[in-house]
């Protein structure tokens, strides 16, 4: 079974409005991190918002916000007043520190924000 | 601040020939990873390091060994090059503190293409 499942392959938003990139993940373990990272055009993976799976609440990062619901397994990652620099490919991880700290990776989402 | 450093950038190699990647971090972390990511794919685990002198296989380990002699550096072989290891390669790594909460910090890749 997929580890993290990303079921957009592309999205399209209109500049400044907000956007949901969905992401599900399957684990056993009772710990676990998720994450979620942009990877421009130009190549590099960044950094964006982290969830713990016992956070109470959800995380937020500026206008990156992830809607965590643990019965459903689900971390979307919701962008609110796109920008064109928000263009890019996004990938949801999840770390399991149970199994040697391995992270899993999604497919990806690719985000076209539209003028 | 270096964080994690891939060299090269870029190479271009012949069916057969061998080459090794360098990654070094400078973040004192001892969980170090490599991927390989495909054109319009996800990150795909190639080996890991859980610390200095220890290599285990992730998800895609044939074609391909590591070592980990010193804590800062993970290194990338490839013995006998072939067209389906064309691919970027991005190196990570991360501090296991214990939690779950900490990101991998990724290298700006390496383009590697084999004719």
């Amino acid at each position: 079974a997929q580890k993290i499942t990303q079921t957009q392959p592309g999205m399209f938003v209109q500049e400044k409005e907000a956007v949901t990139l969905d992401c599900t993940y399957d684990t056993s373990d009772p710990s676990y991190g998720l994450f979620w990272y942009k990877q421009p055009s130009s190549g590099e993976m960044i950094f964006l918002i982290y969830q713990g799976s016992y956070d109470q609440q959800n995380a937020t990062e500026g206008r990156y916000s992830l809607n965590f619901q643990k019965a459903r397994k689900s971390a979307n990652l919701v962008i609110s007043a796109s920008q064109l620099g928000d263009s890019a490919m996004y990938f949801c991880a999840m770390r399991e520190p149970g199994n040697f700290n391995k992270f899993y990776f999604g497919s990806g989402t690719k985000l076209n924000v539209k003028p | 601040n270096a964080g994690v450093t891939q060299t090269p950038k870029f190479r271009v190699l012949k069916t057969g020939q061998s080459m090794t990647l360098l990654c070094a971090q400078d973040m004192n972390h001892e969980y170090m990873y490599w991927y390989r990511q495909d054109p319009g794919m996800g990150l795909r685990l190639i080996h890991y390091s859980v610390g200095e002198g220890t290599t285990a296989k992730g998800e895609v380990p044939d074609g391909y060994n590591v070592s980990r002699l010193k804590k800062q550096n993970f290194l990338l072989g490839l013995e006998s090059a072939a067209p389906s290891q064309t691919s970027v390669y991005f190196c990570a790594s991360s501090s296991p503190t214990g939690s779950s909460n900490q990101p991998q910090h990724f290298g700006d890749g390496t383009r590697l293409s084999i004719l």
